[in-house]
């Protein structure tokens, strides 16, 4: 079956450390691609959005995603993390295909220790 | 702009019983989205709407659930009767576009669903 896969469930790390987060997706066309970020007791929100051009997407808050299309893979990266970045990270994506269903991997816990 | 918003915040009933989570999309946004979030998962869709036709409803359990939007504004989610894997938070989202051209989508803060 057609997936998204982020490869750490949990991260700790400490403040200003560097982070970097996982994600593949198993559809083979052209697709959407999608970091949203759920802070604690809020909505999910958008981060950063790959839709075409440079591969290299910055967003919100010193975020940036790589989108390596040989790879099936965008990963997401900050190079400094502070405590405020303590939330729960998803990777989504949106295949060109009958349905363009945005799905989502199962999420990346991060927590940031002061 | 008025986000999405979604009622109740938050919801306990025993299983076999019903309930209903009712959406409000951002104005003007076509496209209206019921997810559920199970803990430790990611959002899975339910069902999407294209104003106030059905898009997907291919994961919906349509055996308890049923969902509608009247006049391609507001949207109701309903679990009748509930069971216990049906605890969980319940996203409505919404989306200027649709299809090729959806975008982001734009999410509310969610009904978390406890069934005993």
């Amino acid at each position: 079956a057609q997936s998204v896969s982020q490869h750490n469930h949990h991260v700790i790390l400490s403040e200003a450390a560097s982070l970097e987060l996982g994600c593949n997706y198993s559809y083979g066309g052209t697709v959407n691609l999608f970091w949203y970020v759920q802070y604690p007791g809020q909505h999910l929100q958008l981060l950063l959005k790959y839709f075409s051009g440079d591969p290299l997407v910055k967003g919100i808050k010193g975020f940036e995603a790589e989108f390596i299309k040989s790879k099936f893979s965008f990963n997401l990266r900050k190079p400094s993390v502070q405590w405020s970045d303590t939330a729960e990270y998803f990777c989504a994506v949106i295949p060109f295909s009958n349905d363009y269903k945005l799905s989502f991997g199962a999420g990346t816990t991060v927590t940031v220790r002061a | 702009e008025a986000g999405v918003a979604q009622s109740p915040r938050y919801k306990i009933i025993e299983k076999r019983q019903s309930v209903a989570f009712w959406c409000n999309p951002i104005s003007g946004h076509a496209t209206l989205y019921w997810y559920q979030q199970i803990l430790g998962q990611g959002p899975k869709l339910l069902i999407q709407f294209q104003n106030n036709g059905v898009v997907d409803d291919s994961q919906l359990p349509k055996d308890r659930f049923s969902a509608e939007r009247l006049k391609g504004v507001d949207s109701t989610l309903k679990i009748q009767p509930a069971k216990l894997e049906d605890s969980a938070v319940y996203l409505c989202a919404s989306s200027l576009g649709t299809g090729i051209n959806t975008g982001e989508l734009f999410f509310g803060e969610g009904s978390r669903l406890t069934v005993l």
